[in-house]
Protein backbone atom coordinates (compact mmCIF):
# COMPACT_ATOMS: atom_id res chain seq x y z
CA UNK A 1 0.00 0.00 0.00
CA UNK A 2 1.30 3.18 -0.43
CA UNK A 3 2.87 5.04 1.86
CA UNK A 4 3.62 8.51 2.66
CA UNK A 5 6.83 9.18 3.98
CA UNK A 6 8.87 11.38 6.77
CA UNK A 7 12.31 12.05 7.96
CA UNK A 8 13.53 12.70 10.21
CA UNK A 9 11.55 10.87 12.75
CA UNK A 10 13.30 12.22 15.30
CA UNK A 11 14.61 15.62 15.30
CA UNK A 12 16.29 17.26 18.47
CA UNK A 13 16.92 21.29 18.38
CA UNK A 14 18.03 24.16 20.36
CA UNK A 15 15.63 27.11 20.37
CA UNK A 16 16.42 29.79 18.27
CA UNK A 17 17.64 27.46 15.52
CA UNK A 18 15.91 26.33 11.82
CA UNK A 19 14.50 22.82 11.45
CA UNK A 20 13.52 21.66 8.23
CA UNK A 21 11.27 18.65 7.88
CA UNK A 22 10.36 16.70 5.03
CA UNK A 23 8.06 14.74 3.26
CA UNK A 24 7.09 12.27 0.62
CA UNK A 25 3.30 12.43 -0.30
CA UNK A 26 2.50 9.54 -2.67
CA UNK A 27 2.68 10.17 -5.81
CA UNK A 28 -0.29 10.37 -7.74
CA UNK A 29 -1.97 12.32 -4.62
CA UNK A 30 -2.45 16.75 -5.30
CA UNK A 31 -2.81 17.94 -1.87
CA UNK A 32 -0.44 17.95 1.09
CA UNK A 33 -1.26 18.71 4.54
CA UNK A 34 0.82 18.99 7.42
CA UNK A 35 -0.06 18.88 11.21
CA UNK A 36 1.00 18.59 14.61
CA UNK A 37 0.21 16.73 17.70
CA UNK A 38 1.21 17.88 21.17
CA UNK A 39 1.52 14.83 23.48
CA UNK A 40 -0.91 13.40 24.06
CA UNK A 41 -3.27 16.21 22.67
CA UNK A 42 -5.48 16.01 19.60
CA UNK A 43 -4.29 16.80 15.83
CA UNK A 44 -3.86 20.33 14.59
CA UNK A 45 -4.36 21.66 11.28
CA UNK A 46 -1.07 23.78 10.03
CA UNK A 47 -1.41 24.49 6.26
CA UNK A 48 -2.88 22.87 3.52
CA UNK A 49 -0.96 23.22 -0.12
CA UNK A 50 -2.49 22.46 -3.57
CA UNK A 51 -1.48 23.42 -7.24
CA UNK A 52 1.63 24.82 -6.00
CA UNK A 53 0.24 27.41 -3.66
CA UNK A 54 -0.54 27.34 0.46
CA UNK A 55 -4.22 26.64 0.46
CA UNK A 56 -5.05 27.79 3.69
CA UNK A 57 -3.33 27.96 6.79
CA UNK A 58 -3.87 28.12 10.39
CA UNK A 59 -2.85 31.09 13.01
CA UNK A 60 -0.32 28.20 14.33
CA UNK A 61 1.10 29.16 10.75
CA UNK A 62 2.72 32.46 11.21
CA UNK A 63 5.99 34.15 9.55
CA UNK A 64 8.10 31.48 11.64
CA UNK A 65 6.83 28.60 9.17
CA UNK A 66 7.25 27.87 5.48
CA UNK A 67 6.10 25.02 3.40
CA UNK A 68 7.88 24.51 -0.48
CA UNK A 69 7.54 21.88 -2.75
CA UNK A 70 10.61 22.21 -3.87
CA UNK A 71 10.60 19.25 -6.75
CA UNK A 72 8.19 16.70 -8.09
CA UNK A 73 7.82 14.77 -4.74
CA UNK A 74 8.85 16.09 -2.03
CA UNK A 75 7.15 18.54 0.22
CA UNK A 76 8.94 20.44 3.56
CA UNK A 77 8.27 22.62 6.55
CA UNK A 78 10.27 24.96 7.56
CA UNK A 79 10.44 26.42 11.05
CA UNK A 80 12.98 29.23 11.09
CA UNK A 81 13.71 29.81 14.87
CA UNK A 82 12.22 27.28 16.96
CA UNK A 83 10.49 27.87 20.68
CA UNK A 84 10.04 25.71 22.91
CA UNK A 85 6.13 25.27 22.52
CA UNK A 86 7.16 24.04 19.13
CA UNK A 87 7.90 20.75 20.00
CA UNK A 88 5.02 18.39 19.04
CA UNK A 89 4.78 15.30 16.57
CA UNK A 90 4.51 17.09 13.07
CA UNK A 91 2.29 14.84 10.69
CA UNK A 92 2.68 15.37 6.56
CA UNK A 93 -0.93 14.01 4.95
CA UNK A 94 -1.77 13.83 1.97
CA UNK A 95 -5.11 12.99 -0.04
CA UNK A 96 -5.73 12.07 -3.74
CA UNK A 97 -8.52 14.84 -4.48
CA UNK A 98 -10.74 17.53 -2.66
CA UNK A 99 -12.79 15.99 0.01
CA UNK A 100 -11.25 12.45 -0.15
CA UNK A 101 -9.40 10.78 3.44
CA UNK A 102 -5.75 11.69 4.14
CA UNK A 103 -2.89 9.34 4.75
CA UNK A 104 -0.93 10.24 6.92
CA UNK A 105 2.77 9.83 7.51
CA UNK A 106 4.41 8.35 10.64
CA UNK A 107 5.32 11.72 11.88
CA UNK A 108 8.51 13.66 13.35
CA UNK A 109 8.89 14.20 16.19
CA UNK A 110 10.52 17.93 16.97
CA UNK A 111 12.09 18.43 20.49
CA UNK A 112 13.69 21.77 20.84
CA UNK A 113 15.72 22.42 24.18
CA UNK B 1 -13.86 29.65 14.49
CA UNK B 2 -15.02 26.07 13.94
CA UNK B 3 -14.78 24.21 17.18
CA UNK B 4 -15.30 20.23 17.39
CA UNK B 5 -15.61 18.11 20.71
CA UNK B 6 -15.28 14.70 21.29
CA UNK B 7 -16.40 12.46 24.04
CA UNK B 8 -15.94 10.47 26.33
CA UNK B 9 -12.43 11.51 26.58
CA UNK B 10 -11.48 8.02 27.89
CA UNK B 11 -13.24 4.38 27.32
CA UNK B 12 -11.90 1.45 29.10
CA UNK B 13 -14.16 -1.80 28.38
CA UNK B 14 -13.82 -5.46 28.90
CA UNK B 15 -13.54 -7.44 25.53
CA UNK B 16 -16.82 -8.62 24.12
CA UNK B 17 -18.58 -5.13 25.12
CA UNK B 18 -19.75 -2.52 23.03
CA UNK B 19 -18.02 1.33 22.56
CA UNK B 20 -19.64 4.92 21.33
CA UNK B 21 -17.70 8.20 20.74
CA UNK B 22 -19.62 11.12 20.48
CA UNK B 23 -18.63 14.14 18.04
CA UNK B 24 -20.85 17.41 18.15
CA UNK B 25 -19.37 20.52 15.65
CA UNK B 26 -20.15 24.48 16.81
CA UNK B 27 -20.76 24.11 13.40
CA UNK B 28 -22.68 22.70 10.15
CA UNK B 29 -20.35 19.82 8.38
CA UNK B 30 -19.87 19.33 4.80
CA UNK B 31 -17.80 16.11 6.16
CA UNK B 32 -17.01 14.22 8.68
CA UNK B 33 -13.99 11.55 8.64
CA UNK B 34 -13.36 9.15 11.43
CA UNK B 35 -9.62 8.06 12.24
CA UNK B 36 -7.39 5.69 14.38
CA UNK B 37 -4.32 6.50 15.96
CA UNK B 38 -2.64 3.26 17.22
CA UNK B 39 -0.40 3.91 20.89
CA UNK B 40 2.62 5.56 19.16
CA UNK B 41 1.52 5.69 16.31
CA UNK B 42 -0.55 8.13 13.25
CA UNK B 43 -3.88 8.80 12.37
CA UNK B 44 -4.95 6.36 9.89
CA UNK B 45 -8.59 7.14 7.71
CA UNK B 46 -11.35 5.00 8.57
CA UNK B 47 -14.37 6.20 6.99
CA UNK B 48 -15.71 9.82 5.79
CA UNK B 49 -19.58 10.16 6.39
CA UNK B 50 -21.01 13.23 3.68
CA UNK B 51 -24.81 13.17 3.44
CA UNK B 52 -27.41 14.07 6.15
CA UNK B 53 -28.19 11.41 8.33
CA UNK B 54 -25.80 8.91 6.55
CA UNK B 55 -24.96 5.50 8.13
CA UNK B 56 -21.94 3.31 6.84
CA UNK B 57 -20.85 -0.20 8.47
CA UNK B 58 -17.09 -1.48 8.62
CA UNK B 59 -17.69 -4.65 9.82
CA UNK B 60 -17.79 -4.35 13.96
CA UNK B 61 -18.39 -0.14 13.02
CA UNK B 62 -20.81 1.47 12.37
CA UNK B 63 -20.53 5.70 11.85
CA UNK B 64 -23.56 7.70 11.50
CA UNK B 65 -23.84 11.86 10.77
CA UNK B 66 -26.52 13.10 12.20
CA UNK B 67 -29.27 14.97 10.52
CA UNK B 68 -28.30 18.59 10.79
CA UNK B 69 -24.96 17.45 10.08
CA UNK B 70 -23.57 18.93 13.28
CA UNK B 71 -22.60 15.65 14.95
CA UNK B 72 -21.46 11.70 14.64
CA UNK B 73 -21.10 8.56 16.44
CA UNK B 74 -18.64 5.83 16.13
CA UNK B 75 -20.11 2.57 17.46
CA UNK B 76 -17.98 -0.71 18.22
CA UNK B 77 -20.18 -3.79 18.56
CA UNK B 78 -18.17 -6.89 20.60
CA UNK B 79 -14.99 -5.00 21.20
CA UNK B 80 -11.42 -7.04 20.77
CA UNK B 81 -8.35 -6.01 22.00
CA UNK B 82 -7.23 -5.04 18.74
CA UNK B 83 -9.48 -2.26 18.85
CA UNK B 84 -7.13 -0.36 20.96
CA UNK B 85 -6.27 3.51 20.30
CA UNK B 86 -7.40 6.70 20.02
CA UNK B 87 -10.93 7.42 17.51
CA UNK B 88 -10.88 11.24 16.51
CA UNK B 89 -13.53 12.78 13.96
CA UNK B 90 -12.38 15.23 11.93
CA UNK B 91 -14.74 17.76 10.83
CA UNK B 92 -14.50 20.21 7.16
CA UNK B 93 -17.27 23.09 7.54
CA UNK B 94 -19.87 23.80 5.43
CA UNK B 95 -19.10 26.16 2.87
CA UNK B 96 -15.25 26.00 2.05
CA UNK B 97 -13.59 24.36 -0.07
CA UNK B 98 -13.65 20.38 -0.97
CA UNK B 99 -10.33 20.00 0.75
CA UNK B 100 -10.49 22.37 3.02
CA UNK B 101 -9.17 21.65 6.89
CA UNK B 102 -10.50 19.27 9.26
CA UNK B 103 -10.88 20.06 12.15
CA UNK B 104 -10.27 17.20 14.61
CA UNK B 105 -11.85 16.60 17.98
CA UNK B 106 -9.81 16.03 20.92
CA UNK B 107 -10.30 11.87 20.44
CA UNK B 108 -11.34 8.76 22.44
CA UNK B 109 -8.98 6.39 24.37
CA UNK B 110 -10.30 2.96 24.00
CA UNK B 111 -8.92 0.39 26.33
CA UNK B 112 -9.68 -2.64 25.93
CA UNK B 113 -9.71 -5.09 28.74
CA UNK B 114 -9.06 -9.22 28.33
Amino acid sequence: EPEVTQTPSHQVTQMGQEVILRCVPISNHLYFYWYRQILGQKVEFLVSFYNNEISEKSEIFDDQFSVERPDGSNFTLKIRSTKLEDSAMYFCASSEAGGFGYTFGSGTRLTVV
Amino acid sequence: GQQVMQIPQYQHVQEGEDFTTYCNSSTTLSNIQWYKQRPGGHPVFLIQLVKSGEVKKQKRLTFQFGEAKKNSSLHITATQTTDVGTYFCAGRGAGGTSYGKLTFGQGTILTVHP
